[in-house]
């Protein structure tokens, strides 16, 4: 149980256009998910909390309306990359929170490429 | 605030040998969790051991163990009877409620990238 996924795996996109990343609770439902982001041979930066029904919370120096993030429903959490430029290039990985003790599930993570 | 210092980048061990990953971290919380994910090329990341930092004995889960040291913020993970499956980047992670918001958020260290060898 507690498996988690992300659409797309991997994604290419314009400068100056969007993209969206999914985040999915398969099996279980998630009120509390995360988005982070991982630089090459680098950890995990939190960029921001999502919390179904209400506004994510946002890391300091994380853009929010760069980085628009939904979360719509218990099983839906979405990352929308707003005028992705070359340096929004990264690997993004999600997570959600499943029942207690609370643990942390990750999302397989999406590469996105901005040319 | 939180911090999560993993000071080996890499290591090396033989296969069906033990190898130690060190972790140290700073917070002012007293109740806390910390936990060992392993990232292998997948990049998927794996829980491999969680530790509550209320038990004083040391989690456990079959090859893998933890050195928990709460006074001196340490927190190694020990890896017994390496296997060449093991190779992967480990990070140390520390999760509590370090926002003002009281959410609890993680933490983690730079990483270990750990290569069992044949």
């Amino acid at each position: 149980g507690a498996v988690v996924s992300q659409h797309p795996s991997r994604v290419i996109c314009k400068s100056g256009t969007s993209v969206k990343i999914e985040c999915r609770s398969l099996d279980f439902q998630a009120t509390t998910m995360f988005w982070y982001r991982q630089f090459p041979k680098q950890s995990l930066m939190l960029m921001a909390t999502s919390n179904e029904g209400s506004k994510a919370t946002y890391e300091q120096g994380v853009e929010k309306d760069k980085f628009l993030i939904n979360h719509a429903s218990l099983t839906l959490s979405t990352l929308t990359v707003t005028s992705a430029h070359p340096e929004d290039s990264s690997f993004y990985i999600c997570s959600a929170l499943a029942g207690a003790p609370y643990e942390q599930y990750f999302g397989p993570g999406t590469r996105l490429t901005v040319t | 605030a939180q911090t999560v210092t993993q000071s080996q980048p890499e290591m090396s061990v033989q296969e069906a040998e033990t190898v130690t990953l060190s972790c140290t971290y700073d917070t002012s919380e007293n109740n806390y969790y910390l936990f060992w994910y392993k990232q292998p090329p997948s990049r998927q990341m794996i829980l491999v051991i969680r530790q509550e930092a209320y038990k004083q004995q040391n989690a456990t889960e079959n090859r893998f163990s933890v050195n928990f040291q709460k006074a001196a913020k340490s927190f190694s993970l020990k890896i017994s009877d390496s296997q060449l499956g093991d190779t992967a980047m480990y990070f140390c992670a520390f999760k509590g409620r370090g926002t003002t918001s009281g959410t609890y958020k993680y933490i983690f260290g730079t990483g270990t990238r750990l290569k069992v060898l044949a």
